[in-house]
Order: C-alpha cells, then structure tokens, then sequence
C-alpha cells in the first residue's frame, strides 16, 4: 500500500507561482507513475500530469506551458510549480500513484490552494 | 480530449437498494481504460474499478464494473450505508486523462 501527503502553502498570490510537495511512503519509488490532479467547483476533477520513476514527465496540455513536476527519489517525494497563477487556479490539488499505470491506484487526502491577494 | 458524461448527477436510493451509475465517452477508448473512484468528504478518492471490470485490491464485490466502447457502467449491487458517495469515472486511454463530473449517490 502507498501513502501519499500533500504539503505547501494554502495561500498564494496572483501572478507567483505554486510549489507543491507530495511525500510517499512506499518501499520502492520505481514502477510509478506520480501524479498531480486538481479538483475545482467550476472545472471538477482535472488531471495535471506526472512524472514516471525515471524522471520523464507527462503534462496536460491545457497547462504545460506553466507547469512542472519533478521527482527526487532520494528523498521519496516528487513537486508540483505552477507558475503565473491566477483565481482560476484555486483548487484542492491532490498527487496520487499509479503502479506502472495511468489509473491512480492511491491518493493523498488533498491540499486546498487559494489565489487571492 | 475526451469528455466523460456521467449520469445521473444524483442518484437517491435507500440502503439495500441496487445503483447503477453510466458514464459515457465521447469518442471510443482502448482496451476498456476507464476506472471508477469513490470520494467521501475529508477522504482521498478510493480506486474501485480499473479497465473497465476489474476491482481494486480490498473492494467488496457488490461493486462490479462492466462496457467497453463509449459506455461504461458501474454498479452497486446492494447498497451499504458507507456506500453513499461521489463516484467518478476517468478515462486512461488517451492524454490528457480526463474525469467525469461525478454522480452523488446519496441516501434517500
């Protein structure tokens, strides 16, 4: 079983970016896909990419030109940045794991991330 | 990119009861890649079904997936009080994946 937790600020202004943390609990970082997915009333639940245990990442092209995922194995944790962020970017952002598998099999209980000054 | 329709958007039913959740594609998907998830309030999303019909490790099988093509559904055989949820399907057939907007399932 894996264990996913979000970290990172609840609050961010408009026009900076966001820096996400997700640390995993599981006995080997390979043969996962890591995700990061956000959930807003207005766009519902939105997929916003992942990286895979090697390092090459897959992003939604809705927001590719402002995102990037990273993975740091050593650490066990891989980050979300979203940068020029605006209102519409307010969202409970969760990461969650995929065993060699584009479903996601686990998830971590959510971030909620507000854009306001 | 694919657009799931999930109907209905609530579905009022006593415990007991059998559920039948649609979710629909816009366009065919691959080798049945469409999984189902429940999501409480305060809880992260629980994986159910992948590929269509296959249940998750620990799933009870009063819940059965099954379709293929553009139509897809889930059921809940007979209703238990902690099945009352919102349930989503995902499509993982062609990036970006994409989410139906959910049905509530809430007791009646």
């Amino acid at each position: 079983q894996v264990q996913l937790r979000e970290s990172g600020p609840g609050l961010v202004k408009p026009s900076e970016t966001l820096s996400l943390t997700c640390t995993v609990s599981v006995d080997s970082i390979s043969r996962y896909y890591w995700s990061w997915i956000r959930q807003s009333p207005g766009r519902g639940l939105e997929w916003i990419g992942y990286i895979f245990f090697n390092g090459s990442p897959n992003y939604n092209p809705s927001l590719e030109s402002r995102v990037t995922i990273s993975l740091d194995t050593s650490k066990k944790q891989f980050s979300l940045n979203l940068n020029s962020l605006t209102a519409a970017d307010t969202a409970v952002y969760y990461c969650a794991s995929g065993f060699y598998s584009d479903y996601f099999d686990y998830w971590g209980q959510g971030t909620l991330v507000t854009v306001s000054t | 990119e694919i657009v799931l329709t999930q109907s209905p958007g609530t579905l009022s039913l006593s415990p007991g009861e059998r559920a039948t959740l649609s979710c629909r594609a816009s366009r065919g998907l691959s080798a049945r890649y469409l999984a189902w998830y429940q999501h409480k309030p305060g809880q992260a999303p629980k994986l159910l079904i992948s590929a269509a019909s296959n249940r998750a490790t620990g799933i009870p099988d009063r819940f059965s997936g099954s379709g293929y093509g553009t139509d897809f559904t889930l059921t809940i055989s007979r209703l238990e009080t902690e099945d009352f949820a919102v349930y989503y399907c995902q499509q993982y057939s062609f990036t970006p994946y994409t989410f139906g907007q959910g049905t509530k399932l809430e007791i009646k």
